[in-house]
């Protein structure tokens, strides 16, 4: 257990709401990172942090933001949801040999 | 563009069949591959990485191993409870700045099924 929790676990939401996702972890760690996971496309980063209040976009970065805050606290908004963002949101950590630590997951859906 | 393939998309054993998941990429420089295992509504949880060719790592029925190509993912007289989904990843090297923010590159996963 990486120490890493999301909340919420699960969120059905209608199309044009904001959205924000909060992954949060207990180890002090520097590097934080949220993936999206579909049927089809295995896990696609959307966003990375690699320090408080430094971020970056990953590959599939459209329609999203991030802020970071505080060590423990990454945060991942929806702007205006729309209904391809329906997905498994999963938020990791970096360990200190490269590897990735994987949270519980959550399942948004927008109708 | 860094790719990675995994094969099969789904493998299906008898219970003691041992078998072998695979991974291919095309990075050059390659700073680690990673291996995961993912049970349905769960996240992803880490099991290996491999950093150079000719490394391999055990952990119970698993082994994996890796080329410059490739790893492979060996399982040993599964049971059951090794049913999942098994993901590999890849880091590649690093930018001109020196720094690649420990990024990874996943496949889409192998879903291996093991009956009783």
């Amino acid at each position: 257990d990486a120490g890493i929790t999301q909340s919420p676990r699960h969120k059905v939401t209608e199309t044009g709401t904001p959205v924000t996702l909060r992954c949060h972890q207990t180890e002090n760690h520097r590097y934080m990172y949220w993936y999206r996971q579909d049927p089809g496309h295995g896990l696609r980063l959307i966003h990375y942090s690699y320090g408080v209040k430094d971020t970056d976009k990953g590959e599939v970065s459209d329609g999203y933001s991030v802020s970071r805050s505080k060590t423990e606290d990454f945060l991942l908004t929806l702007e205006s949801a729309t209904s391809s963002q329906t997905s498994v949101y999963f938020c990791a950590i970096r360990g200190l040999g490269n590897e990735q630590f994987f949270g519980p997951g959550t399942r948004l859906t927008v109708l | 563009e860094d790719q990675v393939t995994q094969s099969p998309e789904a493998l299906r054993l008898q219970e003691g069949e041992s078998s072998s998941l695979n991974c291919s990429y095309t990075v050059s420089g390659l700073r680690g591959l990673f291996w995961y295992r993912q049970d349905p509504g769960k996240g992803p949880e880490f099991l290996f990485t491999l950093y150079s060719a000719g490394e391999e790592k055990e952990k119970e029925r698993l082994k994996a191993t890796l080329t410059k190509k490739e790893s492979f993912l060996h399982i040993t007289a599964p049971k059951p409870e090794d049913s999942a989904t098994y993901l590999c990843a890849v880091q590649p090297p690093t930018n001109a700045g020196g720094t690649s923010y420990g990024k990874l590159t996943f496949g889409q996963g192998t879903i291996l099924t093991v009956h009783p």
